[in-house]
């Protein structure tokens, strides 16, 4: 089956700093998702990406869908403390009328003061 | 605000004892998900419903059952619950399964603890 691949687990980074996150497959995603996750909450949906080479910003965030379609990566720039969560690429593969979708594992993100 | 609402977002039961959790949706979605996720774990899919058409991932164990009553709401019923299924149990929603209208949308989830 499909699977993202996303290391490391985690990522200790100063406040202000910019901090980029990727995401890579063996297999070729239609759609590629980033999520935030905060303790105790649902995953938050932060950009959505639809075509290959496709560059996306939302705010201090900037996300890209790779041209192979086998990778993405997410920037965050001038990190803040409220930053702090979990960090999940997803992908969307279709097959005729179904769509499923994998998730990888998740970074970590630490903002020290 | 059109949204992903889950209730209860804390949920305690007992070992056996027949939980359901609710998810309802402001967003007139024509599918609903449900998702178990254990700690520092990815989302797990469990099963999806496309309108009234539901779809059962294959590993999702026969104790978890689903119920759709209409477009709004959909309930995750636990029949049996073991101590392994103490989990987050997230809800999502998306407009339709094709490409630009497949984009999940998450509630805040329950945290079910079992004793």
């Amino acid at each position: 089956g499909q699977q993202l691949n996303q290391s490391p687990q985690s990522m200790f980074i100063q406040e202000g700093e910019d901090v980029s996150m990727n995401c890579t497959s063996s297999s070729i995603f239609n759609t590629w998702l980033w999520y935030k996750q905060d303790p105790g909450e649902g995953p938050v949906l932060l950009i959505a990406l639809y075509k290959a080479g496709e560059l996306t910003s939302n705010g201090r965030l900037t996300a890209q869908f790779g041209i192979t379609r086998k990778d993405s990566f997410l920037n965050i720039s001038a990190s803040i403390p409220s930053d702090v969560g979990i960090y999940f690429c997803a992908g969307h593969f279709r097959t005729g009328a179904n769509s499923k979708l994998t998730f990888g594992k998740g970074i970590t993100l630490s903002v020290r003061p | 605000d059109a949204m992903v609402i889950q209730n209860p977002r804390y949920q305690v039961t007992q070992f056996g004892k027949p939980v359901t959790l609710s998810c309802s949706q402001t967003l007139n979605h024509n599918v609903m998900y449900w998702y178990q996720q254990k700690s520092s774990q990815a989302p797990k899919l469990l099963f999806h419903y496309y309108d009234k058409d539901f779809n059962n991932e294959a590993d999702t164990p026969d104790n978890f059952q689903s119920r759709r009553p209409n477009t709004s709401f959909c309930f995750l019923d636990i029949r049996s619950p073991g101590l392994g299924d103490a989990a987050m149990y997230l809800c999502a929603t998306s407009r339709d399964l094709w490409s630009g209208t497949d984009t999940q949308y998450f509630g805040p989830g329950t945290r079910l603890t079992v004793l």
